[in-house]
């Protein structure tokens, strides 16, 4: 069935950086916008960023536009989110999800499993 | 920037009818869509564009608009049900996507 895997999180220090991946599966990965959506332990869901289907347009949470940076390659399938400046309050799950068409206002209709990123001296 | 209200918390016996509601300024010109997470789990989108059920989202789960507030209701409460319940929009002002704060949904 339709399918997202993220990796690449992981244990890093404030102020250092990490890149996210999330590889599609089973289904047109170049029609629809991709988000990611990040969860603090304990804590409620937060819109981190969203990229249109075809890469034109970005749109980033106030929390980490000029530290994050969104993108994505459609020949591979890959959504990526390149993190740096981290800080303490980065810390949580984070998750690729995919837009139910190419950008906004679309639901979010598919989830990956999420991957866990702790910032932490 | 643009904030949704739900209550934090809503507890229901099995069989009855749960309603969580969603609120937030000038939502009715707005899309709604509420999703489902278990303990340990991904979210699920169980109604999107206020009202519509994906395939596979039994009939159970419905949503509905009154003015500025949004509902979720969940129809003849099941145990699995138990789970927090987000709305989320798009907020066109700030180029945002925004979650409300999430609903624990208990079945007694």
């Amino acid at each position: 069935q339709v399918q997202l895997v993220e990796s690449g999180g992981g244990v890093v220090q404030p102020g250092r950086s990490l890149r996210l991946s999330c590889a599609a599966s089973r289904f047109t990965f170049s029609s629809f916008g991709m988000h990611w959506v990040r969860q603090a332990p304990g804590k409620g869901l937060e819109w981190v960023a969203l990229i249109s289907y075809d890469g034109s347009n970005r749109f980033y949470a106030d929390s980490v536009k000029g530290r994050f940076t969104i993108s994505r390659d459609n020949s591979k399938k890959t959504l990526y989110m390149e993190m740096n400046s981290l800080r303490p309050e980065d810390t949580a799950v984070y998750y690729c999800a995919k837009g139910d068409s190419g950008g906004p206002p679309s639901a979010f209709d598919i989830w990956g499993q999420g991957t866990m990123v702790s910032v932490s001296s | 920037s643009y904030v949704l209200t739900q209550p934090p918390s809503v507890s229901v016996a099995p069989g009855k009818t749960a309603r969580i509601t969603c609120g937030g300024n000038d939502l009715g010109s707005k899309s709604v869509h509420w999703y489902q997470q278990k303990p340990g789990q991904a979210p699920v989108l169980v109604i999107y564009f206020d009202s519509d059920r994906p395939s596979g989202i039994p009939e159970r789960f419905s949503g509905s608009f009154s003015g500025n507030t949004a509902t979720l209701t969940i129809s003849r409460v099941e145990a699995g049900d138990e789970a927090d319940y987000f709305c989320q929009v798009w907020d066109s002002t700030s180029d945002h996507y925004v979650f409300g704060p999430g609903t624990k949904v208990t079945v007694l």
